[in-house]
């Protein structure tokens, strides 16, 4: 089984509803994260949790909230989206070493397309 | 803003021959990570080099990097066609923003059989 999954895999809605992407892993990570994938932008870091009382806002965090319900199990809502959040989701996950962010797994994404 | 930048942004080479990518980046680093993404898939990790490192090496993958210079290279040697992916630098930053990681806009490489 995988370590780090993501449901839905594909999602197509529209403009105005509410969408929850959901991550879970069984690496035991304390670190979670998530980053939206634009064609020719690379990742973007959307937000990020250290533990489940610390989450952390990243470089687009807007029109996005998160919930970080257990150690294992972080999600990513959009209020009311919007075409322009038409992208690729991750989740990722990583270890804290030495006080250095180290390697993050990442889940398999979700496609996200906002008519 | 990126922190990392790949270059080239596309590469094609023939089975067999060396592929050469590099990264540069702008501010201190504590480490520096390379990922690899099949299409539409999740990214997978390579290599980490850290700050006190020149010079990496993991099966087929050899990373190096120059800190003077802020910049990196992966070169995979000997390429196959299953090396064909986009390749990602990824900057861990040192001092305080050592949270997180910024990715680079990544290299599409082909490996044509």
């Amino acid at each position: 089984d995988a370590d780090v999954t993501q449901t839905p895999r594909n999602r197509i809605t529209k403009t105005g509803k509410r969408i929850m992407l959901e991550c879970s892993q069984t690496k035991g990570h304390d670190r979670m994260y998530w980053y939206r994938q634009d064609p020719g932008l690379g990742l973007r870091l959307i937000y990020y949790s250290f533990d489940v009382k610390d989450i952390n806002k990243g470089e687009i965090s807007d029109g996005y909230s998160v919930s970080r319900q257990a150690q294992a199990k972080f999600s990513l809502s959009l209020e009311s989206a919007i075409p322009n959040q038409t992208a690729l989701y991750f989740c990722a996950t990583s270890d804290l070493q030495l006080g250095v962010t180290d390697t993050q797994y990442f889940g398999p994404g979700t496609r996200l397309t906002v008519l | 803003s990126q922190q990392g930048e790949e270059d080239p942004q596309a590469l094609s080479i023939q089975e067999g021959e060396n592929a050469t990518m590099n990264c540069s980046y702008k501010t201190s680093i504590n480490n520096l990570q390379w990922y690899r993404q099949n299409s539409g898939r999740g990214l997978v990790h390579l290599i980490l080099i850290r700050s006190n490192e020149r010079e990496k090496h993991s099966g087929r993958l050899r990373v190096t990097l120059d800190t003077s210079k802020k910049s990196s290279s992966l070169l995979i040697t000997a390429s196959r066609a299953a090396d064909t992916a986009s390749y990602f630098c990824a900057t861990a930053r040192s001092g305080g923003s050592n949270y997180k990681l910024t990715f680079g806009k990544g290299t599409l490489l082909t490996v044509n059989p």
